[in-house]
């Protein structure tokens, strides 16, 4: 079964630095990798997706993702944090089917 | 805007009843699926519609049920409602199985 893993709950950085929010997959054949932000009372937005092609994979709102098959990994990425980019953020896999399975979700705060 | 519109935006309810969730796809997509989040059980699928058909079911309830109208849009049927029913409900649409998903805004629905 497809799966993913956000192995923290929490992130912490300070505005300016650097961030990473991790995301391990589990599938069987090729994965079709999401990330998706939540804003608080918000629906889910989508950020970037990976299918095929480059390992890094440029979204929305400057974020990157980096997929390396040989760690099964899909950390999410952003070179210079905003105080804004605090919010729920998700991993998702998609099925065979076509549903989006999602990890626990990591809350990142940016503290000013 | 995501595109995906979802009513009633809140809603109040007592244990014992039943509600209707609604939620209208982004123009042209065909797939629909309905997720459920909560605190402790983060964002769990329900049930998936493409084209009016069934195609994937989760960790649905038999007190819930949905469909997908001729025109697409789709309707989560949630009966005999318990305080553990308290969630937002999501709908997301898309076109494609490999593509993204675009989610509504949700339903927040408060069972007292």
């Amino acid at each position: 079964a497809q799966s993913v893993a956000q192995p923290e709950d929490q992130v912490n950085v300070a505005e300016g630095n650097p961030l990473t929010v991790k995301c391990t997959y589990s599938v069987s054949g090729n994965p079709y990798l999401f990330w998706y932000v939540q804003y608080p009372n918000r629906g889910l937005q989508f950020l970037l997706k990976y299918i095929t092609g480059d390992n890094l994979v440029k979204g929305s709102y400057g974020f990157e993702a980096e997929f390396n098959k040989s760690q099964t990994s899909f950390h999410l990425k952003k070179p210079s944090a905003l105080v804004s980019d605090s919010a729920l953020y998700f991993c998702a896999v998609r099925d065979g089917g076509g549903k989006l399975i999602f990890g626990q979700g990591t809350e990142l705060s940016v503290k000013p | 805007d995501s595109g995906v519109t979802q009513t009633p935006k809140h809603l109040i309810t007592a244990t014992g009843q039943r509600v209707t969730l609604r939620c209208s796809p982004r123009s042209g997509d065909l797939s629909v699926y309905w997720y459920q989040q909560s605190l402790d059980q983060g964002l769990q699928f329900l049930i998936q519609y493409y084209n009016g058909e069934e195609r994937a079911k989760g960790n649905i309830l038999e007190r819930f049920s949905a469909q997908q109208f001729p025109d697409l849009h789709s309707e989560l049927n949630l009966s005999s409602l318990e305080l553990g029913d308290s969630a937002l409900y999501f709908c997301a649409s898309s076109t494609i199985d490999k593509g993204e998903a675009f989610f509504g805004q949700g339903t927040r629905l408060t069972v007292v």
